[in-house]
């Protein structure tokens, strides 16, 4: 079982809310990561971060924001929700000075903004 | 950047029978691949890697094989049984790189029939 966590599991919200994504690990990994899974299933990575006060972009831009205050957790914000924003984000975590060390996943949250 | 295709999209496979799923790669520095298994409401989880200096891996009834030459790597997955059933996506990297340099395929819905 992964020891990682991510809340809500769906989430429901009108355009121009802000919204918090929560993120969290019990398993003391440096690596964070932010991912947007779209309906045809595509992995996109979004954010990641080395450690805490490390924070990334990933490949695909988006106009969400993280941060990483603590090891264990790593919240994801939109400020102000769109319909393209509508989508599943998973949350993962390896660690950090194995190379290729697993990505360890949650069972992610599905934003639907309407 | 690297670039990894991943074939076919859906598969259906009768209960017993096997299932290979088909993945190139474009950068030959790329020496990592993993696979992993999305069940349905659940985060991605690793379930079989492999490296450039073998060519085939196996793991009791899932094995994985690797062409370097051709940049293509497989996944078997023999006596298919319903529990087989979820998106697999394959990935590669280069090792000396982080997983925030992982690249997927776009997935395949492996569908066991009974």
């Amino acid at each position: 079982e992964a020891d990682i966590y991510q809340t809500p599991r769906y989430l429901v919200i009108g355009t121009g809310k802000k919204i918090t994504l929560e993120c969290s690990q019990t398993m003391g990994h440096d690596k964070m990561y932010w991912y947007q899974q779209d309906p045809g299933m595509e992995l996109h990575l979004i954010h990641y971060s080395y450690g805490v006060n490390s924070t990334e972009k990933g490949d695909l831009s988006s106009e969400s924001t993280v941060s990483r205050i603590r090891t264990e957790h790593f919240p994801l914000t939109l400020e102000s929700a769109r319909p393209s924003h509508t989508s599943q984000y998973l949350c993962a975590s390896s660690v950090r000075d194995r190379q290729n060390s697993p990505l360890h996943f949650g069972n992610g949250t599905r934003l639907t903004v309407t | 950047g690297e670039n990894v295709e991943q074939h076919p999209s859906t598969l259906s496979v009768q209960e017993g029978d096997s299932a290979v799923i088909k993945c190139t790669y474009s950068d030959s520095a790329s020496n990592y691949f993993p696979w992993y298994k999305q069940e349905l409401g659940k985060g991605p989880q690793l379930i079989i890697d492999i490296r450039s200096n073998v060519g085939e891996k196996k793991d009791q009834r899932i094995a994985v094989t690797l062409n370097k030459t051709a940049k293509h790597f497989s996944l078997h997955i023999t006596e298919t049984q319903p529990e087989d059933s979820a998106v697999y996506f394959c990935a590669a990297t280069a090792t000396n790189f982080g997983n925030e340099k992982l690249t997927f395929g776009t997935g395949t819905r492996l569908t066991i029939i009974p």
